[in-house]
């Protein structure tokens, strides 16, 4: 089995609707983060937690919220999706070692009409 | 002055090539050094990692850091079909804020049988 898992792979969605994408993770790694990638512009940071207690703003976090319900989960949510959050989501992970490298899911594919 | 610069090719090579992926970058606070390779429509996957300068070897594949150049390089030898991806290059600090990676945009390779 995966190591980190995305829910769903792929999603049509609406202009105005909410939704989530979830993440959970077998590696029992404290860290995790959600990145959006899109044609261009590579990989830009949304969010990430340290910790189930500790949840901070990445580069791009406006228009998105996350839940960290347990250490090995992960939300990301959409409040009110607009077309240009349509885009590659991935959620990753890492232990916080010296190299902290951080391990990709594979990634959902949203689409906002 | 974007703080990593990666050619984003695209890149076309005859199977058994030689491959050289590179990257530049500004910030000199970068003490590790990552290739992600990453396959259509997949999440990004570690391939190699280096902390600070020097050269390190796994199998095909080469990773060199020339940090008073600011320049790192993968090379690929006897390159596959399978070899066929795009490669990311990412970097972060160490220290208090080594958790945040920066990529590059990214290079698509295709290696032709």
């Amino acid at each position: 089995d995966a190591d980190v898992t995305q829910t769903p792979r792929n999603r049509i969605t609406k202009t105005g609707k909410r939704i989530m994408l979830e993440c959970s993770q077998t590696k029992g790694h404290d860290r995790m983060y959600w990145y959006r990638q899109d044609p261009g512009l590579g990989l830009r940071l949304i969010y990430y937690s340290f910790d189930v207690k500790d949840i901070n703003k990445g580069e791009i976090s406006d228009g998105y919220s996350v839940s960290r319900q347990a250490q090995a989960k992960f939300s990301l949510s959409l409040e009110s999706a607009i077309p240009n959050q349509t885009a590659l989501y991935f959620c990753a992970t890492s232990d916080r070692t010296g190299s902290d490298t951080q391990y990709f899911g594979p990634g959902t594919r949203l689409t906002v009409l | 002055q974007k703080e990593v610069e990666q050619d984003p090719g695209p890149l076309s090579v005859p199977e058994g090539a030689i491959v050289s992926l590179n990257c530049t970058y500004s910030n000199s606070a970068f003490q590790y050094f990552m290739w992600y390779r990453q396959y259509s429509r997949k999440g990004p996957e570690l391939l190699m990692y280096t902390y600070s300068s020097g050269n390190k070897e796994d199998g095909r594949f080469t990773a060199q850091v020339d940090k008073s150049s600011k320049y790192i390089s993968l090379f690929i030898r006897d390159s596959q079909p399978s070899d066929s991806a795009t490669y990311l290059c990412a970097m972060k600090n160490s220290g208090g804020s080594n958790y945040k990676l920066t990529f590059g945009k990214g290079t698509l390779l295709t290696v032709n049988p």
